[in-house]
């Protein structure tokens, strides 16, 4: 089976405070994903990735950088948290096909105070 | 913009009594609607992928369909372990990325 893991669960930071979250899968997958999900709005995409140290912004990238300097591994950025920062991040990943199911790790929880 | 509409937010059912999950969605070129189920404190489970109007896919006591403007997960005698949030999400054009809806809390009571 397709492990997705994400190197948190639980994170709490400080306003103003450089935030790097993790994820590596195993499965040699081309395509990674960062979301965000939040209660009545649902899953939001940040960024994606379609191959290494390639990157595009998806719906709400403000506040978000990446990095893929692996093909295993996906790190989401945040250059200054913000306490509209505080949310459940998911990461994800897929083959490399468009219509390819995604693959979800178990989520960070962040909660910037 | 893809868009995804799912309806109720919420839905209690007892143990047994049958019932449907609307996913109503706008995409320009559909490649595939998507159905997961995501427990509390967990990443979305994937559970169908339909492509095309009239398919059809079953597992368990779930079955999912698809028309051109909306997708249905039907759940027939559901158990207290069915409960969950259902999402559907949709992959348009050229896109690699789900557009995602905001999922439907399901509740099943003993």
């Amino acid at each position: 089976d397709v492990k997705v893991t994400q190197s948190s669960r639980y994170l709490v930071k400080r306003t103003g405070e450089k935030v790097f979250l993790e994820c590596v899968q195993d499965m040699d997958h081309e395509n990674m994903f960062w979301y965000r999900q939040d209660p009545g709005l649902g899953l939001r995409l940040i960024y994606f990735s379609y191959d290494v140290k390639m990157k595009e912004k998806g719906d709400i990238p403000e506040g978000y950088s990446v990095s893929r300097e692996k093909k295993e591994r996906f790190s989401l950025i945040l250059e200054s948290a913000s306490t509209n920062q505080t949310s459940m991040y998911l990461c994800a990943s897929s083959l490399g096909t468009p219509n390819e199911k995604l693959f979800f790790g178990s989520g960070t929880q962040l909660s910037v105070l | 913009e893809d868009q995804v509409t799912q309806s109720p937010e919420a839905l209690r059912l007892q143990e047994g009594e049958s019932s449907s999950l609307n996913c109503s969605y706008t995409v320009s070129g559909l490649r595939g609607l998507f159905w997961y189920r995501q427990d509390p404190g967990k990443g979305p489970e994937f559970l169908f992928t339909l492509y095309s109007a009239g398919e059809e896919k079953e597992k368990e006591r779930l079955k999912a369909t698809l028309t051109k403007k909306e997708s249905f997960l039907h759940i027939t005698a559901p158990k207290p372990e069915d409960s969950a949030t259902y999402l559907c999400a949709v992959q348009g054009g050229s896109n690699y990325k789900l557009t995602f809806g905001k999922g439907t809390l399901l509740t099943v009571n003993p």
